[in-house]
């Protein structure tokens, strides 16, 4: 079936540093969508991309779908205290089902 | 606040035992999803339903299983339960039906199961 991997499972980053995590799928996905999940909370929507290539941005955080559609990454530039979190990246196969990845659990150092 | 809904917040109980968790979706959306988030396993898709019917299946155990009534709010069914079944329950809700490029998910705040 179809698996959706997520690296680094842990980042630690320097407050003001750039870090990126990825995602790959097995399968060729029809969108993918990222979510963060602050501790102690619930994952909440951030962005879907669809398009083959499409890149969006939201302020410090750029996101990339690969080419074949089976890769996407995060980057987040400047890293701040606000960003700790556990992101997540899901992927539709065509068949509807939405495959989440095991998540980047993101810590920041003053 | 997502709009959705999820009761109870915290729930203990026994192995052996059954369980109701129940899922209200935000006003409007017809689709409720059912996930489990354990530690070792991360995000685990459960079960779609749409506007009452089941859309997809994920990794649910024959011993879990789930409805969405006629006023759109879910019930996921735990029975049997095991130590391992201990987790967060998160439901999550959406205006359509799934179709890949139309879906925004909002979750819950989930439903924190412990079997003892």
């Amino acid at each position: 079936g179809q698996q959706v991997m997520q690296i680094p499972q842990y980042q630690h980053v320097q407050e003001g540093e750039d870090f990126t995590t990825y995602c790959n799928s097995s399968t060729t996905l029809s969108n993918i969508q990222w979510y963060k999940q602050r501790p102690g909370g619930h994952p909440v929507f951030l962005i879907q991309l669809v398009k083959s290539g499409e890149v969006k941005k939201q302020k410090r955080l750029t996101f990339q779908f690969g080419e074949a559609k089976k890769n996407s990454s995060l980057h987040i530039t400047a890293t701040q205290t606000t960003d700790v979190g556990t992101y997540f990246c899901a992927g539709h196969s065509n068949d509807y089902k939405l495959s989440f990845g095991a998540g980047t659990t993101v810590t920041v150092r003053a | 606040d997502s709009g959705v809904t999820q009761t109870p917040k915290h729930l203990i109980t026994a192995t052996g035992q059954r369980v109701t968790l129940r899922c209200s979706p935000r006003s409007g959306d017809l689709s409720v999803y059912w996930y489990q988030q354990s530690l070792d396993q991360g995000l685990q898709f459960l079960i779609q339903y749409y506007n009452g019917e089941e859309r997809a299946k994920g990794n649910i155990l024959e011993r879990f299983s789930a409805q969405q009534f006629p006023d759109l709010h879910s019930e996921l069914n735990l029975s049997s339960l095991e130590l391992g079944d201990s987790a967060l329950y998160f439901c999550a809700s959406s205006v359509v039906a799934g179709l890949a490029d139309q879906e925004t998910q909002y979750f819950g705040p989930g439903t924190r199961l412990l079997v003892l």
